[in-house]
């Protein structure tokens, strides 16, 4: 398997526009997890699926962030509008079960000027 | 959700030095994962360890369950070992939680 792969690696765009991120879980996961980091705050989850579901959404910083899983093969983190304080670098993570290991992408490094 | 620290934060060795890196957690897991990020950013797994001792190279961790903790060691380190170490953990299905991390950083 190719691993957990995220598209684009890096993002440049200007406040106010909309970005786009996407993700490709490891094939037969059914856990699919959002991260963030940041220099201040860390590395932290914004949201969660489970078989497509979103399980937990707390993390997501406020209403211009959003997420989807339309399959088992697909999920998308949209921002809109975009701001320079959301510039850090998305994680998509995968895991087979709730006990198994979790696998990460290389990551989207996102610049909003 | 679980809290998790570690332990140090930052760490300078000499090349072929050993070290003990620390992680605690707040409350019973049943996932507890080690990652290295190397200088690209990039989250390597090095362990999946809830419980028990496993050794990967120079590399072996260590979880002691019922004390919630976990210890990595890194043996005879080398440059390439420079990077932010991460300790995660979860329990009951939910999410990982990260530690802030031990930046380590090995001179020649």
């Amino acid at each position: 398997d190719a691993g957990v792969i995220q598209s684009p690696r890096h993002e440049v765009t200007e406040m106010g526009q909309e970005v786009t991120l996407r993700c490709k879980p490891i094939s037969g996961h059914d856990y699919l997890f959002w991260y963030r980091q940041t220099m201040m705050r860390g590395l932290e989850l914004l949201i969660y699926f489970n078989n497509n579901v979103p399980i937990d959404d707390s993390g997501m910083p406020e209403d211009r962030f959003s997420a989807k899983m339309p399959n088992a093969s697909f999920s998308t983190l949209k921002i809109q509008p975009s701001e320079p304080r959301d510039s850090a670098v998305y994680f998509c993570a995968s895991r087979r079960s709730s006990d198994t290991e979790a696998f990460f992408g290389q990551g989207t490094r996102l610049t909003v000027v | 959700g679980i809290q998790v620290e570690q332990s140090p934060p930052d760490l300078i060795l000499q090349e072929g030095a050993n070290s003990t890196l620390r992680c605690n957690f707040s409350d019973s897991v049943n996932n507890l994962q080690w990652f290295h990020q190397n200088p690209w950013g990039q989250l390597i797994n090095l362990f999946y360890i809830p419980s028990g001792t496993k050794q990967n190279g120079r590399l072996s961790a260590t979880t002691v369950a019922t004390e919630r903790y976990s210890l990595l060691y890194i043996s005879s380190s080398q440059t390439t070992d420079s990077g932010v170490y991460f300790c995660a953990a979860s329990n009951s299905g939910y999410a990982l939680n990260f530690g802030k991390g031990t930046s380590l950083l090995v001179t020649p």
